[in-house]
């Protein structure tokens, strides 16, 4: 399979605990994306990377929450001292960006199966 | 101020009936307009990109279309296996590459 990989897919954790996510991308994807998403809404951004360096971050990533992307491969995001509004899904997605490339595939984001948070 | 609204929230069709999806957007400078299909627990599935008004494409069932100001999903002779929540979303001058979703719209067809 060489779609975006994530891991896990389900996690139940207690308030004030520390969670971990992973992502996979698309090999040879340049940019990597996270968004969280809830009931009935659409994907909403929190940040991006653009090989290892971090390019943005949404004001909806507060402190509690880092990510990381070591070697540009795979990606991290930590959710410290849970809280129960952090239940969501939390998706990534990857695209591989610049002009000319592949036919004008132009940043099209292809999106994991995401990692589904439940805050108790 | 919602800068991607999809109508409507939900369509029930029969198998057969066909209908559109609209996508209204508010942003200036469009770089791209993007539709993805997403079924229960599982992430949005790339569908169509759009990049300039007048642009169609299609696929199966499915064709999108991009005016300057909105964007129109058309689902022909629907089957069931087409339910799902269709999302809309854009890139512009602003967003730095990240998509601006919409609400999406569920799509229900019955047999």
């Amino acid at each position: 399979d060489t779609g975006v990989s994530q891991d896990p897919r389900h996690k139940i954790t207690k308030r004030g605990q520390n969670v971990t996510f992973r992502c996979d991308p698309i090999s040879e994807h340049n940019r990597l994306y996270w968004y969280r998403q809830t009931l009935g809404q659409g994907p909403e951004f929190l940040t991006y990377f653009q090989n290892e360096a971090q390019l943005e971050k949404s004001r909806l990533l507060s402190d509690r929450f880092s990510a990381e992307r070591p070697k540009g491969s795979f990606s991290t995001l930590e959710i410290q001292r849970t809280e129960q509004g952090d239940s969501a899904m939390y998706l990534c997605a990857s695209s591989l960006s610049g002009r000319g490339i592949l036919g004008g595939t132009k940043n099209i984001q292809y999106f994991g199966a995401g990692t589904r948070l439940s805050v108790l | 101020e919602d800068q991607v609204t999809q109508s409507p929230e939900a369509l029930r069709l029969q198998e057969g009936e066909s209908s559109s999806l609209n996508c209204s957007y508010t942003v200036s400078g469009l770089r791209g307009l993007f539709w993805y299909r997403q079924d229960p627990g599982k992430g949005p599935e790339f569908l169509f990109t759009l990049y300039s008004a007048g642009e169609e494409k299609e696929k199966e069932r499915l064709k999108a279309t991009l005016t300057k100001k909105e964007s129109f999903l058309h689902i022909t002779a629907p089957k069931p296996e087409d339910s799902a929540t269709y999302l809309c979303a854009v890139t512009y001058g602003g967003s730095q590459g990240n998509l601006i979703f919409g609400k999406g719209t569920k799509l229900s067809v019955k047999p």
